[in-house]
């Protein structure tokens, strides 16, 4: 049962356009969402995160967005640069509850921008 | 500010054999989880402790194991290893209330 679902295994961009990341989640008792981007053999490195109550979150070149009658978010990165390529996790958590600690991830999403 | 160690960074085992993997977190940083990641199942929970307590606990069977120290670092146990547990190992960090849990590098297992 996957609860967070990143269905494009690989996304391919020009340097200079915009990336659009997915995400699904399937568990109404996820309040937190995070991104990560990971690069071989190296830990996941925390991108930016989003709470319920908001439908939008921005840092620098990052903007994630929820929808949650949907159960879908997004990142946008704009513009994107050929240092961007890396697998990107979505996460989410029930930060309100007493699992916050406990992250469920996506698949992941291949990102390559190309110069 | 230092961030997440992990020791050791690759390990050979063999089936049957256990293994304890360390996680030193980010200074202050009290919470501390366990996460093993393969190409088949992705990033999946393993623990989370806190102020020495486990407070949860993922999908995995008995023979993983984990403990967190007074100083807040963290090992986790694998006893009869099998081919299947080959993985990376992360182990991340977060402070009391704060859920951007920040990764080690992780420790590649290999089980042969």
């Amino acid at each position: 049962d996957q609860q967070v679902k990143q269905n494009s295994p690989s996304l391919s961009v020009q340097e200079g356009r915009i990336s659009i990341l997915n995400c699904d989640y399937t568990n109404s008792m996820f309040d937190y969402f995070l991104w990560y981007k990971k690069y071989p053999a190296e830990g996941p490195t925390f991108l930016i995160s989003i709470s319920s109550i908001k439908d939008k979150n921005e840092d620098g070149r990052f903007t994630v967005f929820l929808n949650k009658s949907a159960k879908h978010l997004s990142l946008h990165i704009v513009p994107s640069q050929p240092g961007d390529s890396a697998v990107y996790f979505c996460a989410a958590t029930n930060a309100g509850g007493t699992s916050y600690g406990k992250l469920t991830f996506g698949q992941g999403t291949i990102l390559t921008v190309h110069p | 500010k230092a961030g997440v160690t992990q020791t050791p960074r690759y390990l050979i085992k063999t089936r049957g054999q256990q293994v304890t993997l360390s996680c030193s977190p980010i200074s202050g940083h009290r919470s501390v989880s366990w996460y093993q990641q393969t190409p088949g199942q992705g990033l999946q929970f393993l623990f989370e402790y806190f102020s020495e307590t486990q407070r949860n606990k993922g999908n995995f069977p008995g023979r993983f194991s984990g403990r967190q120290f007074s100083n807040s670092r963290s090992e986790m146990n694998v006893s009869t290893l099998e081919l299947g547990d080959s993985a990376l190992y992360l182990c991340a960090s977060s402070l009391q209330l704060n859920t951007e849990a920040f990764f080690g590098q992780g420790t590649r297992l290999t089980v042969v």
